[in-house]
């Protein structure tokens, strides 16, 4: 049982550049979310998915895309990158539903886009 | 709206003293309540949840709907606590209304 896992775990990225942060968790959660760390700014939802098929913008979406095509995997894309994109993105995966609610995490990708 | 206030960024206290996290809520009905700890090199991971009113690393914390808080205690703190606090709620009702939701977080740092 791997829990949650983020690839990669560190890139960099030019300005324009696109790239896929890819999130995979074994639990049959059916809750999945992106999160973006930034110093002093704590942790900011950038999309979420309820189910396989279902997705949701949170409150930082621009710049971004998700799919889920599957319950197990959740991939973030960013088309056209920024350097206000360069920050640590946190993926995590919840049973909301079955009696615990807690919410398991990735290890987090750094990325900075120069 | 919701909404998770942590007013504090930066908590410094010495070994030994008590410690209070503090957290406020803004939540149109009952909303679950979650303190989140990140060790340094450490995924973030779940320290309790208000529905088990458990104690964790003798961290407690009590939900106060009049006050809409949910402040993060210990009586003593220890230099292993030192790690970043998350405040988090969700709610009830299925689909969007159950989506996780961070405040900004306080770095604890204790003291030798």
């Amino acid at each position: 049982n791997a829990g949650v896992t983020q690839t990669p775990k560190f890139r960099i990225l030019k300005i324009g550049q696109s790239m896929t942060l890819q999130c995979t968790q074994d639990m049959n959660h059916n809750y999945m979310y992106w999160y973006r760390q930034d110093p002093g700014m704590g942790l900011k939802l950038i999309y979420y998915s309820v189910g396989a098929g279902i997705t949701d913008k949170g409150e930082v979406p621009n710049g971004y895309n998700v799919s889920r095509s599957t319950t197990e995997d959740f991939p973030l894309r960013l088309e056209l990158a920024a350097p206000s994109q360069t920050s640590v993105y946190f993926c995590a995966s919840q049973d909301y539903g079955q009696g615990e609610e807690k919410a398991f995490f990735g290890q987090g990708t750094r990325l900075t886009v120069v | 709206a919701q909404r998770v206030t942590q007013p504090e960024k930066l908590l410094s206290v010495f070994k030994g003293a008590p410690v209070e996290l503090k957290c406020n809520y803004s939540y149109s009905g009952s909303p679950e309540l979650f303190w989140y700890v990140q060790y340094s090199r450490q995924r973030l991971q779940l320290l309790l949840r208000h529905i088990s009113r458990e104690s964790i690393k003798g961290f407690t914390a009590d939900l106060n709907k009049g006050e809409t808080s949910f402040h993060l205690k210990k009586p003593f703190a220890q230099e292993e606590d030192s790690a970043m606090y998350y405040c988090a709620l969700s709610g009830h009702g299925g689909g969007a209304t159950n989506k996780l939701i961070f405040g900004t977080g306080t770095l604890l740092a204790v003291q030798p």
